[in-house]
């Protein structure tokens, strides 16, 4: 099938690493996508990784990419209120279309 | 340049009823994609313009679904004797299709439809 799959829901204290993971399902897709969608916001893109890459570190943002087992992972550092969103995992298929999971939904603990 | 935007951000339509929605891409980019977001889920492609031509529709777009971008520059998407299944979040997104940025799509904010 072409179900991108990710956790409803995480629940983090502040401060804390953050730790969202996504499996997809094409071991051709080339790039494979982080966006945040904040509420009332349109969809941001945080961060991507090429398929020849298995880490990706930019600022509190670490992406690693498990190729073999088609699992995706973004770490958020030093986790702020501000980072409550969704996040999506997506991954390209062609030259037009991504393929998207449900999004996680990440809440921040004081 | 303020990014894609969306018009309307809002429609409240009844059964049946024709909508058009419009988006406005980032200026120099060519690559142009409609999405459809329910809640709770991620976007859902319908389709994809490369400049002006129409490459790709999702199974998704039933019939009653049109979309087109006249110029190559702002698209238009109408949808015909609307469903209350049609409620949704459309989003519009476009990019430089280019691998130096990763292809990156820019979303504009969206225009959230309900059918009554």
């Amino acid at each position: 099938g072409e179900d991108v799959e990710q956790s409803l829901f995480l629940s983090v204290r502040e401060g804390d690493s953050s730790v969202i993971n996504c499996t997809y399902t094409d071991s051709s897709s080339t790039y494979l996508y982080w966006y945040k969608q904040e509420p009332g916001a349109g969809l941001q893109l945080l961060t991507y990784i090429f398929s020849n890459m298995d880490m990706k570190q930019d600022q509190r943002l670490t992406v690693l990419l498990n190729k073999k087992d088609k699992h995706l992972s973004l770490r958020i550092a030093d986790t702020q209120t501000g980072d409550s969103a969704i996040y999506f995992c997506a991954e390209r298929k062609s030259n037009y279309q991504l393929i998207w999971g449900a999004g996680t939904k990440l809440i921040i603990k004081p | 340049d303020t990014g894609v935007s969306q018009d309307p951000r809002h429609k409240i339509t009844k059964r049946g009823q024709n909508v058009t929605f419009r988006c406005d891409p980032i200026s120099e980019h060519n690559h142009l994609y409609w999405y459809r977001q329910t809640l709770g889920q991620g976007p859902e492609f319908l389709t994809y313009f490369q400049n002006e031509a129409q490459l790709e529709k999702s199974r998704l777009l039933s019939d009653r679904f049109s979309a087109e971008r006249p110029k190559g520059s702002f698209s238009t998407l109408e949808i015909q004797r609307t469903e209350q299944g049609d409620s949704a979040m459309y989003l519009c997104a476009s990019s430089l299709g280019t691998s130096g940025d990763g292809y990156e799509q820019y979303f504009g904010p969206g225009t959230r439809l309900t059918v009554t």
